[in-house]
């Protein structure tokens, strides 16, 4: 099947500072790509959805300009977390979308994220 | 909105032991029902999918069905082997291709 990959798989990073999470699609091309955060021993939520040349979709409560999406390219989407606090330490998945008939949707391995 | 309900875990079976990990769901229409699994250290991967109701899917021995009378989809195995220990997640595709996951639930499977 399709492989999506993630950079880096995990990141500690002070509080205050700045981290930028690659996804990337390494046999197709993706339109649109999704980020995900995990929280322990919890579902995951989608966070926004990713298009290509375009601005990114924020679900309700998701704040876009502390979660930059970029998806400037159609293997690569990237999120950056501005000003990192503790709360923002999480597992982040993205997905891609299969643009081929079946839709699917290719996950990534996850990045884990600690804000010391 | 959409909202996915799946069984607590985790759960620990014996090997060769029956499995059924329940799901139900919350949507409006008609939504595509998934079983995603994620073994230890590695992205989600689709397990099983179905589209409409009545519709069973299967793959790799387990299987589940589209109760839309009941609004489920429990996952069902004969026999489960070690190497199937796993969280499972059971999800939803609304609209937009968003999925909406249950909270997942860990199988443990011993010799």
């Amino acid at each position: 099947g399709a492989v999506v990959s993630q950079h880096p798989s995990r990141v500690i990073c002070k509080s205050g500072t700045s981290v930028k999470i690659e996804c990337r699609s390494l046999d197709f091309q993706a339109t649109t790509m999704f980020w995900y955060r995990q929280f322990p021993k919890q579902s995951l939520m989608l966070m926004a959805t990713s298009n290509e040349g375009s601005k990114a979709t924020y679900e309700q409560g998701v704040e876009k300009d502390k979660f930059l999406i970029n998806h400037a390219s159609l293997t690569l989407s990237t999120l950056t977390v501005t000003s990192a606090h503790p709360e923002d330490s999480s597992f982040y998945i993205c997905s891609a979308k299969d643009p081929g008939p079946s839709y699917e949707q290719y996950f990534g391995p996850g990045t884990r994220l600690t804000v010391t | 909105g959409n909202s996915v309900t799946q069984m607590e875990g985790p759960v620990t079976l014996s090997e060769e032991a029956f499995l059924t990990i329940n799901c139900t769901y919350t949507a409006t229409g008609y939504p595509s029902l998934f079983w995603y699994v994620q073994y230890p250290g590695e992205g989600l991967q689709l397990l099983l999918k179905a589209t409409k109701a009545d519709d069973k899917g299967s793959n790799k021995g387990f299987e589940a069905t589209y109760r839309k009378e009941t609004t489920s989809f429990h996952l069902e195995k004969g026999s489960v082997q070690v190497s199937d220990s796993a969280v499972y997640f059971c999800a939803l595709e609304g609209g937009g291709n968003k999925l909406t996951f249950g909270t997942g639930t860990q199988l443990k499977v011993e010799l």
